[in-house]
């Protein structure tokens, strides 16, 4: 069965800190896919990013980068310069293809304070 | 503009009462999701659809219903049977039936028992 830990349950950060947000993942498949959500205050969770198995490729988005390495099964979020509208909940989750189905396995989230 | 909408945003419902949690959305998606939050937890999956009259239940169906007569919408029931029903329930879609695919979220109902 497919499993996400995020083992970090709550971070405190001052603005402007850099900070690394971790998730490992454990599955039996080759092919697979990770995600991570943001949840604000509103609650709505927000698509950040969707990574593929067989794409090892760091990819950076403003602010934000991601980690990805198979050989330790981690797929780590960073922010860099963090700013009080990143405090949230982030969420990792793992997608297997076996089977039909688009269905998520979440790990139980990182509650992020950036304090001003 | 295109999205999902839930409602109520907030609900509070007596024990032994059932209460239905509307999910809508004009995305075009044929799959939908329900998912259920608890504090300090994930998301856990209730039930999801694929195609209209059609639906599976997810990791934590007991004590919950669905439909899904039209494409664009996907209610959720929360029946009596359902044991510890307060919680933060959250309603999906995809576009397409795969792994790959990326879920959009709604902005969630909070439901609480009295």
């Amino acid at each position: 069965a497919q499993k996400v830990t995020q083992a970090q349950t709550e971070i405190s950060v001052v603005e402007k800190e850099d900070v690394t947000l971790d998730c490992v993942y454990e599955t039996r498949d080759t092919t697979y896919y990770l995600f991570w959500y943001k949840q604000p205050p509103s609650g709505e969770l927000v698509f950040l990013i969707r990574r593929n198995s067989f794409d090892e490729q760091n990819e950076i988005s403003g602010r934000y980068s991601w980690n990805f390495q198979k050989s330790t099964s981690s797929f780590n979020f960073t922010i860099t310069a963090s700013q009080v509208v990143d405090s949230a909940v982030y969420f990792c989750a793992l997608s297997e293809v076996s089977g039909a189905n688009s269905k998520l396995t979440f790990g139980k989230g990182i509650t992020l304070s950036v304090r001003p | 503009d295109g999205g999902i909408t839930q409602s109520p945003k907030y609900l509070f419902r007596k024990e032994g009462q059932n209460v239905t949690l509307s999910c809508e959305q004009n995305l075009n998606h044929d799959a939908m999701y329900w998912y259920r939050q608890d504090p300090g937890q994930g998301l856990r999956l209730i039930y999801y659809s694929q195609i209209v009259n059609d639906f599976q239940k997810g990791d934590i169906a007991e004590g919950y219903s669905v439909s899904r007569e039209k494409k664009e919408s996907f209610p959720l029931t929360v029946t009596s049977a359902q044991k510890n029903p307060t919680a933060f329930y959250l309603c999906a879609s995809s576009s397409w039936r795969g792994a790959s695919d990326t879920q959009y979220f709604g902005p969630g109902t909070r439901l609480t028992v009295l």
